[in-house]
């Protein structure tokens, strides 16, 4: 009963490299969350995605900053051309369509710009 | 908008003591609230949550209460332990489910330290 996976648990990207983020929901969970929590902050909501959809990206920079939840594997948040402000722990969650909506998180992606 | 405050923002309590942290949100418009805990440098676990139509919920020594109207939330924490040192989040899930609706608006936490 593997819980939701995220890799790589830590990331080192040189200003202007691309980063890559993965993670896996829950079994039988069809909805990801991502959300950011950068140093000293709390954690603010990024994008909400279903099997290939974009429901609701509110919360991600205009530029940069893409997201994705392809019909077979996991969902990828991508960050091209990094600056130190990216610099944050990366949270995904995921949650079954219907009940109670509670949303279970992952370890978390610690993306450190140098 | 949203908002959720909570407080205090740090509380450092003797091992064995009662305590409770607050949690306030502006709409009152909320589908659930979650409280979940924080690890230096780890994930979150989620610890309760309470359905708007709930009042509260309770898990061990935890117990977690909604009152929708005034947009509070507590957590009461029963004969602390060291163990119990973390950050407490609180999350509310807004309005509806429509799709759009649907993602969790924190507050900043209360970073908790229990004494032996």
């Amino acid at each position: 009963n593997a819980g939701v996976m995220q890799n790589p648990r830590h990331l080192v990207r040189r200003r202007g490299q691309e980063a890559r983020l993965r993670c896996s929901p829950m079994k039988g969970h069809s909805h990801v969350y991502w959300y950011r929590q950068l140093p000293e902050e709390g954690l603010k909501f990024m994008v909400y995605l279903q099997k290939e959809n974009i429901i609701d990206e509110s919360g991600m920079p205009k530029e940069r900053f893409s997201a994705e939840f392809p019909k077979e594997g996991p969902s990828i948040l991508r960050i091209q051309q990094v600056v130190r402000g990216d610099s944050a722990a990366y949270f995904c969650a995921s949650s079954t369509p219907r009940g109670a909506y509670e949303q279970y998180f992952g370890p978390g992606t610690r993306l450190t710009v140098t | 908008k949203q908002e959720v405050t909570q407080i205090p923002a740090a509380l450092s309590v003797p091992e064995g003591e009662n305590l409770v942290l607050n949690c306030s949100f502006t709409d009152s418009a909320i589908y659930n609230l979650q409280w979940f805990r924080q690890d230096p440098g780890k994930g979150l676990t989620s610890l309760l949550l309470i359905q708007s139509s709930q009042r509260e919920q309770t898990s061990g020594r935890l117990n977690a209460s909604l009152d929708k109207s005034s947009g509070r939330s507590t957590l009461y924490i029963a004969a602390s332990q060291p163990g119990d040192s973390a950050t407490y989040l609180c999350a509310v899930w807004g309005g509806n489910t429509l799709q759009g609706a649907q993602k969790l608006v924190f507050g900043q936490g209360t970073r908790l330290t229990i004494n032996p």
